[in-house]
């Protein structure tokens, strides 16, 4: 158990709809990452947070937007969902920039289908 | 980040020992040496990380070349939960930037 937790676990929608997926860093972590893996393109990096502030964007598409809380739980939302927009989203955590190593610590993931 | 080159796949027998190899031969002074690995769509997990010395710790062994140029990853018996894919990721420590992850090695231990 990483300490990094995700919900919901599954989540089955329909093409054109919005959903929200959560995610809980571990205790005392200040930034979160969100990574896309799907089946074509691998593990893909999407966009950091760091307390509050977004610090690092990567292949992320304007549908997509995510924001980190004062509580420092995170969310990803994705809307005008597309089928490929199909895939496992995981988030993870690190101590960043404090602490000795920045080790990335990944949740259990979200799998998203949209038919 | 550097370039990593990871054999495609490997096996190893159980409780023998898995050597899975890195080529990171653009590395550069400040960078360092992940693994990462995923078992069956689970979230990424932490193995280990190294800069230029060999590093050991409960899971595995990190051996760096003396050049840094290439590494591999050591699970010194390894059992049936041992089969992933196995990512070697190379960063700059302290960055707080992004993982960037190839195709890494899945490895499968037969019984």
């Amino acid at each position: 158990d990483s300490g990094v937790t995700q919900t919901p676990k599954h989540l089955i929608t329909a093409t054109g709809q919005r959903v929200t997926l959560r995610c809980s860093p571990r205790s005392g972590d200040l930034s979160v990452y969100w990574y896309q893996q799907s089946l074509d393109q691998g593990l893909q990096f999407l966009i950091q947070y760091y307390n509050g502030e977004e610090r690092a964007k990567g292949n992320i598409l304007e549908r997509f937007s995510a924001q980190q809380f004062p509580d420092l739980h995170s969310e990803l939302n994705l809307s005008s969902l597309e089928l490929g927009d199909s895939a496992l989203y995981f988030c993870a955590s690190s101590p960043f920039p404090r602490g000795a190593t920045d080790t990335q610590y990944f949740g259990p993931g979200t799998r998203l289908t949209v038919l | 980040d550097a370039k990593t080159t990871q054999p495609p796949s490997m096996d190893c027998a159980e409780g023998r020992a898995a050597n899975l190899p890195c080529n990171h031969s653009t590395i550069s002074g400040n960078e360092y040496v992940y693994w990462y690995r995923q078992i069956h769509s689970q979230g990424p997990q932490y193995i280990i990380h190294g800069l230029k010395n060999n590093e050991t710790n409960e899971m595995a062994s990190l051996i760096i070349t003396e050049d840094r140029k290439s590494s591999t990853l050591i699970l010194p018996h390894a059992t049936l939960r041992d089969t992933a894919v196995y990512y070697c990721i190379v960063r700059v420590r302290t960055s707080g930037s992004r993982l960037t992850f190839g195709e890494g090695t899945q490895l499968t231990v037969n019984p």
